[in-house]
């Protein structure tokens, strides 16, 4: 069965200081991987990740996949209030069209003014 | 072009009853899932369905019926409801030629 493990399950921080979150994975067949930011309401797509060793950038959010240790990591840097939400990633493998997700808990993280 | 919406947003049953949960979406997407989100349980696949006619148990079915009658939309039923199905349902599709997922805004279902 496929896993995804994120952490920390939850992190409180103050305005400018840089997080980063962790998450590793158990996939068959490993494909993908991807990070989602939820706020309120659904999650909103902010990267995907196929290729190891090569970041992926979005103005202060970074991202990263190391396929030899099996995770990912999430960097955001000078973090607002704004930044605040869980952070969701998932794992995607190859095995034929079913084109699932498997999704781990998710980082709470609380941005403090 | 509103992307994926769900009905209703908010729902309240009492245990036993039966309820059908609307997903639509007009982005053409052949691929179109269910998930449920409980507190600390990240996002688990219901069913999904990768085209019109087709549906697929994903890891947590039991308890739940959906139907693909059409292209644009992916039924959610819930045939006698019980409180463990107290949970926010939302309903994504597939963006093609990626794995990216498109989530609609949920339903709030409370099974008292």
């Amino acid at each position: 069965e496929d896993k995804v493990v994120q952490s920390p399950l939850s992190l409180v921080v103050h305005e400018g200081d840089t997080v980063t979150l962790n998450c590793s994975y158990e996939v068959t067949n490993f494909r993908s991987l991807l990070w989602y930011k939820q706020e309120k309401k659904a999650p909103t797509f902010l990267f995907m990740l196929t290729s190891s060793g090569i970041e992926k950038k979005s103005g202060r959010l970074s991202s990263i996949l190391d396929k030899k240790e099996l995770f990912s990591i999430l960097n955001i840097t000078a973090t607002q209030t704004g930044d605040s939400a869980v952070y969701l990633c998932a794992g995607k493998n190859s095995g034929g069209s079913n084109y699932k997700l498997t999704f781990g808990k998710g980082t709470l993280l609380t941005v403090n003014p | 072009n509103a992307g994926v919406t769900q009905t209703p947003k908010f729902r309240v049953l009492k245990t036993g009853q039966s309820m059908t949960l609307l997903c639509a979406q007009d982005m053409n997407h052949e691929y179109m899932y269910w998930y449920r989100q409980d507190p600390g349980m990240g996002l688990r696949l219901i069913h999904y369905s990768v085209g019109e006619g087709t549906t697929a148990k994903g890891e947590v079915p039991d308890g739940y019926n959906v139907s693909r009658l059409k292209k644009q939309n992916f039924l959610l039923g819930l045939e006698s409801a019980a409180p463990s199905q107290t949970s926010v349902y939302f309903c994504a599709s597939k963006v093609p030629d990626t794995y990216e997922q498109y989530f609609g805004p949920g339903t709030r279902l409370t099974v008292t």
